[in-house]
């Protein structure tokens, strides 16, 4: 099984400032040119939503203040001008294979 | 507009079982992957498994084998999951998304609350 550590569990940042989140794969997601990490986000009492697909794919309708990158094994989710609405938890989540796909544990957004 | 509309919350005491149902709609089910996700209350997020509906092929996580069972429904354009000899381990939120080969859940139900509880 491929597994995802997210970091930091929980992160404070400054309504305008930038929130960084780290996914690490336990073995390389990227192939054939693609990496095969996705971004949701969660609020409390809704389903997860997309937002950045093949690690650095914005999904339509997206804000692009949200943003991914990385390769291989590491990936980086990056919101900025962070904005009161993004207040939520945010999960990695790979399909390179299966089974399993897994996802992270999960970081919580809070503004300060 | 693409949904995924899910059956109602659940009540159900231990040793029972429980079939999900997730309804698509302006889009065939045939045509794409539908997965099933559960979440604990004040859990993460964990992959239950997947069916091709256009030929009934399913993989699960080994974590839900002899637990769940997904099928489907084409002529109703429907999803299923069944989970048997249920305990409080299995009270959760469980969620139908979709997929296409890529494997990013680009749509999701609104999710269905299942407690199990004497």
């Amino acid at each position: 099984d491929i597994v995802l550590t997210q970091s930091p569990a929980s992160l404070g940042v400054s309504l305008g400032q930038r929130a960084t989140i780290s996914c690490r794969a336990s073995k390389s997601v990227s192939t054939s040119g693609y990496s095969y990490m996705h971004w949701y986000q969660q609020k409390p009492g809704q389903p997860p939503k997309l937002l950045i697909y093949l690690a650095s794919n914005l999904e339509s309708g997206v804000p692009a203040r949200f943003s991914g990158s990385g390769s291989g094994t590491d990936f980086t989710l990056n919101i900025h001008p962070v904005e009161e609405e993004d207040a939520a938890t945010y999960y990695c989540q790979h399909s390179r294979e299966l089974p399993p796909l897994t996802f992270g544990a999960g970081t919580k957004l809070e503004l300060k | 507009e693409v949904l995924l509309q899910q059956s109602g919350a659940e009540l159900l005491k231990p040793r029972a079982s429980v079939k999900l149902s997730c309804t698509a709609s302006d889009f065939n089910i045939k045509d794409t992957y539908i997965h099933w996700v559960r979440q604990r209350p004040a859990q993460g997020l964990e992959w239950i498994g997947r069916i091709d509906p256009a030929n009934d092929n399913t993989e699960y996580d080994p974590n839900f084998q002899g637990k769940a069972t997904i099928t489907s429904d084409t002529s109703s354009n429907t999803a299923y999951l069944q989970l048997n000899s249920l305990t409080s381990e299995d009270t959760a939120v469980y969620y139908c998304a979709r997929s296409g080969t890529v494997g990013y859940f680009d749509y999701w139900g609104q999710g269905t609350t299942l407690t199990v509880s004497s």
